[in-house]
């Protein structure tokens, strides 16, 4: 069954702290991306990977990093450098940067 | 002026009626036009995609696209209350770099009222 999965649904972090947010996808895409999503907001691009150990900043890359080892998974980590990170995480994927693109379920992230 | 831009609603219809969506976009290098919708709390789903002018049909679904006028729009025909979501409209545009860039509207949200 082809999908992109990510983890945890839901992830609760105190101030001052890293946490990492999972992407994993089995659709043999080359494209991942990854979203954050404000309550009543569009989508706003975080980083994107084209293919395996590269990857391009977004629009809103600050206080984030990311790493593509491998085709299926593109991890994106919250640093405490981001100060704002309470949101709704989506990544995606696609076949290539032009083609349409497919979501996980989300993570969403709460600071305490 | 936004690369993308959609009316935020919310666009309240009867049940039954046609649901147009509208999304008008900036850059005349947009090469591809893309339609999902967005449940409250969900994350987005494809429902369908156009690269050529005019109109595309799948189920209830039409896209329309006019490149000449820089609007692409999503026609649900026959709505039903669980059409009640968010749509976003996305745009690939083409760069002469050789790169692509994907950008989303901030979505219309659409009611069907039973």
């Amino acid at each position: 069954d082809g999908g992109i999965t990510q983890s945890p649904k839901y992830l609760f972090r105190k101030e001052g702290q890293n946490v990492t947010l999972s992407c994993e996808q089995n659709l043999n895409h080359d494209a991942m991306y990854w979203y954050r999503q404000d309550p009543g907001q569009g989508l706003r691009l975080i980083y994107y990977s084209q293919i395996v150990n590269d990857f391009q900043k977004g629009d809103i890359a600050e206080g984030y990093s990311v790493s593509r080892e491998k085709k299926e998974s593109f991890p994106l980590t919250v640093t405490s450098a981001q100060k704002n990170p309470t949101a709704f995480y989506l990544c995606a994927s696609s076949m290539a940067q032009y083609n349409e693109q497919f979501f996980g379920p989300g993570t969403r992230l709460t600071v305490l | 002026q936004k690369e993308v831009e959609q009316n935020s609603g919310p666009l309240s219809v009867p049940e039954g009626a046609i649901a147009s969506l509208n999304c008008t976009y900036s850059d005349r290098g947009s090469q591809s036009f893309f339609w999902y919708r967005q449940y409250s709390g969900k994350s987005p789903e494809l429902i369908m995609f156009i690269y050529s002018n005019g109109d595309k049909e799948d189920g209830r679904f039409t896209a329309q696209l006019n490149k000449a006028s820089q609007y692409v729009s999503l026609l649900i025909r026959d709505s039903q209350p669980s059409d009640s979501a968010t749509y976003l409209c996305a745009v690939s545009l083409y760069f002469t770099s050789g790169t692509y860039k994907y950008i989303f509207g901030t979505g219309t949200r659409l009611k069907v009222l039973a």
